[in-house]
């Protein structure tokens, strides 16, 4: 299956910690993307790191591949409640042709 | 832009009626999905089109559901006929280029549909 399973499935911290999701899955990869959804909305792209890529940030976001053990991480730096949503990974093999997400990590940060 | 259009926002039916949800994606766009998201099988990708041709329906859950892509600024999605267990959340997407697999994805805001 192409499908990533995030975990955990929730996680609370209080806001100016950290917050690290985990993305772990069963076939090689062409990339790996993260997403977010807040409440009530659609999904919004925040990252893409390609399978000859180790690690990726993007202001507070840091995002680490490690292909030999099949899983990726997501680190949220100095959170903040606007950061309160779920954030799912989408795992693309190289056949792949489309986004398969998993179930997602629900973050809540509290002020 | 405007960003990925979808109407109605929110649809209320009961069973047996057509249901017909609407999609415009990002003008110049190339590739539209249209995924269900519920809390129980979280969010399936349904169908996909490439340059208006449909690529990969093989998530459509059954014969009740279809979808159309008659040209590149307009997709529906139709449920007839309806049942309960449709209530979901049914959002479009669209990207770029032609690569489902490589390219970011833009997502509408979704509509939310209860079928009573």
């Amino acid at each position: 299956s192409q499908q990533g399973e995030e975990d955990p499935q929730a996680l609370s911290i209080q806001e100016g910690e950290n917050a690290t999701m985990n993305c772990s899955y069963k076939t090689s990869i062409n990339n790996l993307q993260w997403y977010r959804q807040n409440s009530g909305r659609g999904l919004v792209h925040l990252i893409l790191i390609r399978s000859n890529e180790r690690e990726k940030h993007s202001g507070r976001l840091r995002v680490t591949l490690d292909t030999s053990k099949k899983s990726s991480s997501l680190l949220i730096t100095a959170s903040r409640a606007a950061d309160t949503a779920s954030y799912f990974c989408a795992p693309i093999n190289q056949a792949g042709t489309a986004l398969i997400f998993g179930k997602g990590t629900t973050l809540s940060v509290s002020s | 832009d405007a960003g990925v259009i979808q109407s109605p926002r929110h649809e209320v039916t009961e069973m047996g009626q057509e249901v017909t949800l609407r999609c415009k994606p990002i003008s110049g766009h190339n590739s539209l999905f249209w995924y269900r998201q519920t809390m129980m099988r979280g969010l399936e990708l349904l169908i996909y089109f490439n340059n208006n041709v449909p690529i990969d329906d093989s998530g459509m859950p059954e014969d009740r559901f279809s979808a159309k892509m008659p040209n590149a600024s307009f997709s529906t999605l139709k449920i007839q006929p309806s049942e309960p267990r449709d209530s979901a959340v049914y959002f479009c997407a669209s990207t770029e280029g032609t690569s489902g697999r490589t390219d970011e994805q833009f997502f509408g805001p979704g509509t939310r549909l209860t079928v009573l």
